[in-house]
C-alpha cells in the first residue's frame, strides 16, 4: 500500500525568507512523486514531479522539490517565498504499477508580508 | 492551459436521492478519475477509469457508486442514494497516461447532503 505522510498541519515564513514544505512517502518500489496546490476555491494544481534521475527537481513558480530515497523523503522548497504562494499543499505518490495517486493531508502554507 | 470543466460547482439534494456529477476531461486524455475531499481531511481516491472500464477503485467507491463515459467527452459520477457522509467537495481529473503522467484536475463539486 502506498502512503503520504505531510508531518505539518501549517507552515508560515515571511516574505523573501526560504520556505520548505515536508512530505514522507511510503511505497513499494521506485515512487512516482507529485506537488498539488490549491488556491481558494480551486481544483489542485500541478507544480512538480520526480520519476527519476536528477534528485532535485523544478517546477513551476520558482519552486524545487529534492527526492531523499534513504529518508523516504521529498521535501517542497521555495528559495524566496511570495505572499502569493499562500495555499494549501499536496503532496502525493504514486506506485508505477497503480492507477491512484494517494495524497497526503496537505499543508496550509502562509506567507506574510 | 487546457482544463477539466465540472458541473455544477454547487450540489444541494435530499438523503437518499440521486445525484449526477458532470466532467469534461481534457480532450485528448485517456484517463479519468473522481476523487473526493471533505471538509478539513485529504483527498482520496474514488476511482479511476481507461480504455471505457474502472481500473481500479478504492474501497470508499462501493454498489452506490457507478462512473461513466455515455459520449465520448463527458465522464459522470453517480451516487444511486445519497447519505449525510457523502457531502464532500468532488474533484474530476484527467491525465494523458497512467504512471508517471500528471493528473490535472477540474475546480471541483460541492456536494451537500441533507
Amino acid at each position: 500500500a502506498q502512503s503520504v505522510a505531510q508531518p505539518e498541519d501549517q507552515v508560515k515564513v515571511a516574505e523573501g525568507n526560504p520556505l520548505t514544505v515536508k512530505c514522507t512517502y511510503s511505497v513499494s518500489g521506485n515512487p512516482y512523486l507529485f506537488w498539488y496546490v490549491q488556491y481558494p476555491n480551486r481544483g489542485l494544481q500541478f507544480l512538480l514531479k520526480y520519476i527519476t534521475g536528477d534528485n532535485l527537481v523544478k517546477g513551476s513558480y520558482g519552486f524545487e522539490a529534492e527526492f531523499n530515497k534513504s529518508q523516504t523523503s521529498f521535501h517542497l522548497k521555495k528559495p524566496s517565498a511570495l505572499v502569493s504562494d499562500s495555499a494549501l499543499y499536496f503532496c502525493a505518490v504514486r506506485d508505477p504499477n497503480d492507477y491512484k495517486l494517494s495524497f497526503g493531508a496537505g499543508t496550509t502554507v502562509t506567507v506574510r508580508a | 492551459e487546457p482544463e477539466v470543466t465540472q458541473t455544477p460547482s454547487h450540489q444541494v439534494t435530499q438523503m437518499g436521492q440521486e445525484v449526477i456529477l458532470r466532467c469534461v476531461p481534457i480532450s485528448n486524455h485517456l484517463y479519468f478519475y473522481w476523487y473526493r475531499q471533505i471538509l478539513g481531511q485529504k483527498v482520496e481516491f474514488l476511482v479511476s477509469f481507461y480504455n471505457n472500464e474502472i481500473s481500479e477503485k478504492s474501497e470508499i467507491f462501493d454498489d452506490q457508486f457507478s462512473v461513466e463515459r455515455p459520449d465520448g467527452s463527458n465522464f459522470t459520477l453517480k451516487i444511486r442514494s445519497t447519505k449525510l457522509e457523502d457531502s464532500a467537495m468532488y474533484f474530476c481529473a484527467s491525465s494523458a497516461g497512467g504512471g508517471s503522467e500528471k493528473l490535472f484536475f477540474g475546480s471541483g463539486t460541492q456536494l451537500s447532503v441533507l
